[in-house]
């Protein structure tokens, strides 16, 4: 059950669009679509963005898009606005019927 | 509006065992499966265990396998996670949440606020 691989951090400008990505393994984020993506600041609850690969829960901004290729999946911020500046970790369900995270993306906002 | 409210606390020796509680509020807990996942201090999120709906279903990572035990009572609308054998990369904040559906397969959709488990002789 190792962590999914994502970047440690990933920056924008205020209006810019950035990207981030979640590796996986086909026992994982390759062999579901229950790919799933989180919010959180420090001291805070997660928060849930994205879920099954790429629905929003209802309340979530449409600047938060995801998609899935192979075992690969990713999470699109469009727009990027300075309360976007937070952590942000991909989960994925495993074929050991639990959950792996990923490894965490700091976001800043130039 | 969806309450989780986690307790349990402490401070324990390693070796030693602890005992979560958390306080569901704000949905049907029976319609749901629950889960623990935990951050160690400057370390990312880890998955612990979940627990379908109706508690006849558990899972639980290869790091806490055989040393915790999740369960719930719908009559009090509460999850726990029993820790025994504990040991220093324990040491982390533990969220309670809440899953979107009854099976443990389901994203994750609402968390507590964390309770701190600190492991230290």
């Amino acid at each position: 059950q190792s962590a999914l691989t994502q970047p440690a951090s990933v920056s924008g400008s205020p209006g810019q669009s950035i990207t981030i990505s979640c590796t996986g393994t086909s026992s994982d984020v390759g062999g579901y679509n229950y790919v799933s993506w989180y919010q959180h600041h420090p001291g805070k609850a997660p928060k849930l963005m994205i879920y099954d690969v790429s629905n929003r829960p209802s309340g979530v901004s449409n600047r938060f898009s995801g998609s899935k290729s192979g075992n690969t999946a990713s999470l699109t911020i469009s727009g990027l606005q300075a309360e976007d500046e937070a952590d942000y970790y991909c989960s994925s369900y495993t074929s050991s019927s639990t959950h792996v995270f990923g490894t965490g993306t700091k976001v800043t906002v130039l | 509006e969806v309450q989780l409210v986690e307790s349990g606390e402490g401070l324990v020796q390693p070796g030693g065992s602890l005992r979560l509680s958390c306080a569901a509020s704000g949905f049907t807990f029976s319609s749901y499966a629950m889960h623990w996942v935990r951050q160690a201090p400057g370390k990312g999120l880890e998955y612990v265990s979940g627990i379908s709906s109706n508690g006849g279903s558990t899972y639980y990572a290869d790091s806490v396998k055989g040393r915790f035990t999740i369960s719930r009572d719908s009559s009090k609308n509460t999850l726990y996670l029993q820790m025994g054998s504990l040991r220093a990369e324990d040491m982390a904040v533990y969220f309670c949440a809440r899953g979107g559906c009854t099976s443990t397969n389901c994203y994750i959709n609402y968390w507590g606020q964390g309770t701190l488990v600190t492991v230290s002789s």
